[in-house]
């Protein structure tokens, strides 16, 4: 069975680093695409990157190209999402999703992780 | 940057009817389009790929069409599982744009 484990809640300062995590397993994790989509309070969603893990390749929608980084470590099944200094507007719920081989498609999402920028 | 235009953004609409969500791509994306369902405090589920290919263990009351710009989905006879919100998504541009998504409420 495909799971896909986000890390916890976050509440963070205006400035301060973040990385959240999403822990795979049940399918070859270095083929396939993982990524991650954003949701801000109330609003729709937003494909921001995504990563290959086997070579690490990345994939930024225009929006979030030099505002995040995505990685991947293969060695341990795990995708990352982070930011150098947090601002107000990354307050949202962020989703991890794998994206299928063969269309595209996203066939499995994490929980997702609640991150809250207040001072 | 492929733009998903996704209407309406809200729709009311009573157990038993027939509803359609249309999608429209500002280029040709062949059928590389897919439709999920998001409920309150959840995660979206993946209901449709590849613009018509119903996914595991969604009802067939859902079906989905189209190709090149111009797509839909059905929900044939609302239950009251169905009131969500939901959302198109292109894959034919990595990583993907999603549609704004509709709001399925209860009339």
């Amino acid at each position: 069975e495909v799971q896909l484990v986000q890390s916890g809640a976050e509440v963070k300062k205006p400035g301060e680093p973040l990385k959240i995590s999403c822990r795979a397993s049940g399918y070859e994790f270095s083929n396939l695409w993982i990524g991650w989509v954003r949701q801000m309070p109330g609003k729709g969603l937003e494909w921001m990157g995504m990563v290959y893990p086997d070579d690490s390749d990345t994939r930024y929608s225009p929006s979030f190209e030099g505002q995040v980084t995505i990685s991947a470590d293969k060695s341990i099944t795990t995708a990352y999402l982070q930011w150098r200094g947090l601002k107000a507007s990354d307050t949202a719920i962020y989703y991890c999703a794998r994206r299928d081989q063969f269309v595209g498609a996203i066939d499995h999402w994490g929980r997702g992780t609640l991150v809250i920028v207040s001072s | 940057d492929i733009q998903m235009t996704q209407s309406p953004s809200s729709l009311s609409a009573s157990l038993g009817d027939r509803v359609t969500i249309t999608c429209r791509a500002d280029r040709p994306i062949s059928t590389y389009l897919h439709w999920y369902q998001q409920k309150s405090g959840k995660a979206p589920t993946l209901l449709i790929y590849a613009a018509s290919n119903l996914q595991t263990g969604v009802p067939s009351r859902f079906s989905g069409s189209g190709s090149g710009t111009d797509f839909s989905l059905t929900i044939d006879s609302l239950q009251p599982e169905d009131f969500a919100t939901y959302y198109c998504l292109q894959s034919h541009t990595p990583p993907g744009t999603f549609g704004q998504g509709t709001q399925v409420d209860i009339k």
